[in-house]
């Protein structure tokens, strides 16, 4: 998930079914790796982080997967339910940098 | 309550006007930061403060200016507004002894410009 210009990518996808959202990262070196979501309306909540040491992890029906060798993280929600749907970004602790880099977000989108 | 409350959470000025929005936290972090969010393009960093003492320009800095009042205050101001300044805008605090980093955002406050 990447987006070009005002355009959110978006996964749209039925309730139930398991989601898979997409980050690539930009600096090979960063060593830490955070999800957020952004309900409408509300600020972004933290769901799940992983260090460049780990490759997965899991937590209550999310799990964040990490392959260094392409930068690339993903997020797998499984059953996705209505509650889910949201705005969802990846950001990275870059070196020497004191802050997070956010991406672009992608939007998931759940009908029943 | 809130741990982290934004002020206004909306607001409609004109070009030239200056503008103040407030950030208040109870959740005793050190680290205070303030992000603009436009559609499409994420969260962008416009400053931050990693204690009272403290202030940072982040990557969008330019036409804004921040205070870090006291610990738990830190507000974010345009001098002089103009149109693309409209946008939505998060505070956001960090513990300073947590080293993952790991940010507590506002709900927001969305300003616009006319």
């Amino acid at each position: 998930g990447e987006s070009v210009g005002l355009h959110l990518p978006t996964l749209s996808v039925q309730e139930g079914d398991n989601s898979i959202i997409n980050c690539a990262y930009s600096n090979s070196a960063s060593d830490y790796f955070i999800w957020y979501k952004q309900e409408s309306g509300k600020g972004p909540q933290f769901i799940i982080d992983i260090r460049s040491n780990m490759d997965k992890r899991q937590g209550q029906r999310v799990t964040v997967l990490l392959n260094k060798t392409v930068k690339h993280l993903s997020l797998q929600i499984a059953a996705t339910q209505p509650g889910d749907s949201a705005v969802y970004f990846c950001a990275e602790k870059r070196p020497g940098y004191s802050t997070l880099t956010f991406g672009k977000g992608t939007m998931l989108l759940v009908s029943p | 309550d809130a741990d982290v409350t934004q002020t206004p959470r909306n607001r409609i000025t004109k070009t030239g006007k200056r503008i103040m929005l407030e950030c208040s936290q109870t959740k005793g972090h050190d680290r205070m930061y303030w992000y603009r969010q436009d559609p499409g393009l994420g969260l962008r960093l416009i400053y931050y403060s990693f204690d009272v003492k403290d202030i940072n320009k982040g990557e969008i800095s330019d036409g804004y200016s921040v205070s870090r009042q006291a610990q738990a205050k830190f507000s974010l101001s345009l001098e002089s507004a103009i149109p693309n300044q409209t946008a939505l805008y998060f505070c956001a605090t960090s513990d300073l002894y947590t080293v993952t980093g790991e940010l507590f955002f506002g709900e927001g406050s969305r300003l616009t410009v006319l």
